[in-house]
């Protein structure tokens, strides 16, 4: 099966910097990636998704960019703002997806 | 549309007793997923349904553990006897080629 590997576990930024979480998959067959951004006490909701014919998509603050060759995909949050502080988890997969462990993102005001 | 909506929100039990959790998905999905989230081990799938037939339920921890979609609407999960170690939070999600809708989650105490 597929193995979603998701770092860093916690990361910490001042307001306004950048924010990068990566991860890695397993199955070469994955055509479908996925961001979720957690809050507390709420289910995960998706913020941004990815499909394998494409390197790179962007919507404002947020892109994702993917390299099906070394396997590994990269959240990429600009500008960042105390209402983006969440944990964000990765997928990967086809019709279903396996989750990296999530990244506690905390920015700092 | 009112997303995928989860009851109860929260369910505390003693050991031993049947639980149910119920999810009715968004309507037009053609999938649907029930995960578990603890801390220890993140989200795990649990069992999902395409078109209300079970395709995958490799996730179910053990026998204790049914589910069920008798039709595009609806879904239960069910433990039964339930267990401490059956505490955590469960989500439902619904999908149509793409990414899931989550529920906002049921919140299981067994103690």
């Amino acid at each position: 099966g597929e193995n979603v590997e998701q770092h860093p576990s916690t990361l910490s930024v001042q307001e306004g910097d950048s924010a990068v979480i990566k991860c890695t998959y397993s199955d070469s067959a994955s055509n479908y990636f996925p961001w979720y951004k957690q809050e507390l006490g709420k289910g995960p909701q998706l913020i941004i998704d990815i499909r394998s014919n494409v390197g790179e998509k962007k919507d404002q603050r947020i892109a994702v960019t993917l390299n099906k060759t070394a396997k590994h995909f990269s959240l990429h949050i600009t500008e960042t703002q105390p209402e983006d502080s969440a944990v964000y988890f990765c997928a990967a997969g086809g019709n279903q997806f396996y989750f990296g462990t999530g990244t506690s993102l905390t920015v700092i005001p | 549309d009112a997303g995928v909506i989860q009851s109860p929100r929260h369910e505390v039990t003693e050991m031993g007793q049947e639980v149910t959790l119920r999810c009715k998905p968004i309507s037009g999905h053609d999938y649907l997923f029930w995960y578990r989230q603890t801390m220890m081990r993140g989200l795990e799938l649990l069992i999902y349904f395409n078109n209300n037939v079970p395709i995958d339920d490799s996730g179910m921890p053990e026998d204790r553990f049914s589910a069920k979609m008798p039709n595009a609407s609806f879904s239960t999960l069910k433990i039964q006897p339930s267990e401490p170690r059956d505490s955590a939070v469960y989500f439902c999600a619904s999908s149509y080629r793409g990414g899931y809708t989550f529920g906002s989650g049921t919140r299981l105490t067994v103690v």
